[in-house]
């Protein structure tokens, strides 16, 4: 069965702080996301990658950077996390164009 | 950019109860995903739609390509259905371009 592991659930940092959240999938995928998900904005693609090394901005990209080393894994860093950065981080993977998404299962993020 | 739109945004229905939450989106797209996510959970994807109509247990899902349109029905509602349906429309292009409704939050009492 599909697997994306999402290595905190609950994380909680210090303002100015860098963080890393990382991501796992055991499917051989080549496409993986990260999103935040925030009370009555829905889920916002922060980053994606489409293959090992390569990375593209999504929607929300300012405050975040990724790294994508090997092909089952994905990071998101914060580079100086600020109390915005609050939020639920979900992880998905994806196989190819019209394919399901599969979903980490989040890491609440809280940054005082 | 897709703007996409789900309603209702609160559902309440008693056990049993035939449910339907609706999904329309503005621009042309190559498919059409609905995802459940549990108090507290992760998000688990339920269906993933480019034409017409596929079922899974109790669950249904319909697109209409013409009118824009989606419907995720549940037949005979249970309590443990209770969660946030979202909507999600996948563009014509990569597949990073996927844009999300904000979601249905449905309350299934006995």
């Amino acid at each position: 069965d599909v697997k994306v592991t999402q290595s905190s659930r609950y994380l909680v940092k210090r303002t100015g702080e860098k963080v890393f959240l990382e991501c796992v999938q055991d499917m051989d995928h080549e496409n993986m996301f990260w999103y935040r998900q925030d009370p009555g904005l829905g889920l916002r693609l922060i980053y994606f990658s489409y293959d090992v090394k390569m990375k593209e901005k999504g929607d929300i990209p300012e405050g975040y950077s990724v790294s994508r080393e090997k092909k089952e894994r994905f990071s998101l860093i914060l580079e100086s996390a600020s109390t915005n950065q609050t939020s639920m981080y979900l992880c998905a993977s994806l196989d190819r164009l019209n394919s399901p998404l599969h979903f980490g299962n989040g890491t609440r993020l809280t940054v005082t | 950019k897709n703007e996409v739109e789900q309603s209702p945004q609160n559902l309440t229905a008693q056990e049993g109860e035939f449910i339907t939450i609706n999904c329309s989106y503005s621009v042309g797209i190559s498919a059409l995903h609905w995802l459940q996510q549990h108090p507290g959970g992760g998000i688990v994807s339920l269906f993933m739609l480019s034409s017409g109509k596929k079922k899974h247990g109790r669950l249904i899902a319909t697109i209409n390509i013409q009118e824009k349109h989606s419907s995720l029905h549940i037949t005979a509602s249970h309590p443990r259905d209770s969660a946030v349906y979202i909507c999600a429309v996948g563009g014509t292009g990569t597949a990073s371009k996927l844009t999300f409704g904000t979601g249905t939050r449905l309350q299934v009492t006995l």
